[in-house]
């Protein structure tokens, strides 16, 4: 079965400076997601993407965070100047969805996540 | 603002027995997905929810929406080991622009031999 493929698997990085996480969806997906968990916490939305643009973000995706679909399968989280609230589990998601509704019955599907430490 | 409340947060039970997830969302949402999440693993999606009155189920776990009370139980029948992990429901806000789950925070499950 296809899957969303994320890399790294953990990130360890030093207060202040860039990560660039990455993520391959599925490839016949449309629609591409960045969530985060805290440890222990729930998931959260970070921001959604859809025909090389976002199309909704959250409070939490403020100027420190990018994304970019840099070719045809990679979809990537760039986060500048990392703070230690930023340590987290980072998944990549996409789903099918229709052009009416990016997630009308269709689940989101989750890469592995990439845990970012941030000391 | 589209809260998603789960209840209980914990839940430990033994194999054998039966019990119920609850997750209560506070505003209109026409659809409603739950998770599943091993330690240190991604989520797993078991199932999606369109429409009130939905009912899915899938081996021990049977999923069901009610869209009038705003409820949605993920319920457990004779519950392996296997089953333990956090199970997670999401709601997308029916008045908003379709492209974000709100989650609760989660139900970790035990189950003990």
């Amino acid at each position: 079965e296809p899957e969303v493929t994320q890399t790294p698997s953990h990130q360890v990085t030093q207060m202040g400076q860039e990560v660039i996480l990455r993520c391959v969806p599925i490839s016949n997906h449309l629609y591409f997601y960045w969530y985060r968990q805290i440890l222990g916490q729930k998931v959260e939305f970070l921001v959604s993407f859809y025909n090389n643009e976002i199309s909704e973000k959250s409070e939490i995706f403020d100027d420190q965070f990018s994304v970019e679909r840099p070719d045809g399968s990679n979809f990537t989280l760039k986060i500048r100047s990392t703070k230690l609230e930023d340590s987290a589990m980072y998944f990549c998601a996409s789903s099918e969805g229709t052009v009416v509704s990016p997630l009308y019955n269709s689940p989101l599907h989750f890469g592995n996540g990439t845990r970012l430490t941030v000391t | 603002e589209l809260k998603v409340e789960q209840n209980p947060l914990f839940l430990s039970m033994q194999e054998g027995k039966n019990y119920t997830i609850y997750c209560n969302y506070s505003t209109t949402s026409d659809r409603l997905y739950w998770y599943r999440q091993d330690p240190g693993k991604s989520l797993e999606s078991l199932f999606v929810l369109l429409s009130n009155g939905a009912v899915k189920q899938e081996g021990r776990l049977m999923a069901s929406l009610d869209t009038k009370a705003r409820l949605s139980t993920l319920h457990i029948t004779a519950a392996v080991h296997d089953l333990s992990a956090t199970y997670f429901c999401a709601a997308v806000y029916s008045g908003g622009s379709n492209y974000k789950l709100t989650f609760g925070k989660g139900t970790l499950l035990t189950v003990n031999p």
